[in-house]
């Protein structure tokens, strides 16, 4: 089964700087989805950024951008020029390949979660 | 407006005694799935279903049961809620084409069981 990790419960920057939340991932697989959700005190889910495996590039979706490291099975969140508004849990997920024959669960793993604090 | 959306949104109940919890996506998306939120373990995946009168089991399906009579609708039912099973509960759809396509959550559930 695969795993996600994130080794940061609780990470802190001041508004305008720059903050990377970090993520590793435990599979045996060589394709995959990997995404970045962020979660709000609203509770709301809301995706953030998503990458594909077999894609090198890195994904970016404006103020956030990620550093996907296939071989080393990391998958970090850049955030840019920290906003009060980003202040969330943020939390990193993993799916499999969609398998028509219907099996495995198929679902997304998730990790623990980190809490980011911004400081005005 | 593309949406999922569960009823009731907060609960409060009693060990023992049966609820469910409702889930509507007006998506059209084949796959449907359950997960609950505890503190310092994420999100975790109870149940899913990838079409109409097919679920399986997720990571932590005990104590629950869940139904898919119509692709729209997949409920959450407690047959004899325990206070373990005190949660944030989040359903979730998306196409079953997966890949990149974004699951869409639903605003959570809160579950007091006292």
């Amino acid at each position: 089964a695969q795993t996600v990790t994130q080794s940061q419960p609780e990470m802190s920057v001041q508004e305008a700087e720059t903050v990377t939340l970090s993520c590793t991932y435990d599979t045996s697989e060589s394709d995959y989805y990997l995404f970045w959700y962020k979660q709000p005190p609203s509770r709301q889910m809301i995706l953030v950024i998503r990458q594909e495996a077999y894609k090198q590039q890195n994904a970016t979706e404006n103020r956030f951008s990620v550093n996907f490291q296939k071989a080393a099975k990391s998958f970090s969140l850049k955030i840019s020029d920290s906003q009060l508004g980003d202040a969330a849990m943020y939390f990193c997920a993993y799916r499999s390949p969609t398998s028509y024959s219907g099996g495995g669960a198929d679902g997304l793993t998730f990790g623990k979660g980190t809490h980011l604090i911004i400081q005005p | 407006e593309a949406q999922v959306t569960q009823n009731p949104r907060y609960l409060i109940t009693v060990t023992g005694k049966k609820l469910t919890v409702t889930c509507s996506q007006n998506m059209n998306h084949e796959y449907m799935s359950w997960y609950r939120q505890d503190p310092g373990l994420g999100l975790r995946q109870i149940y899913y279903s990838m079409n109409v009168e097919v679920t399986d089991k997720g990571d932590v399906p005990e104590g629950y049961k869940v139904s898919r009579k119509e692709k729209r609708n997949f409920p959450l039912i407690l047959e004899s809620p325990s206070p373990n099973q005190t949660s944030l509960y989040f359903c979730a759809s998306r196409p079953l084409t997966g890949g990149l396509e974004t699951q869409y959550f639903g605003p959570g559930t809160r579950l007091l069981v006292l």
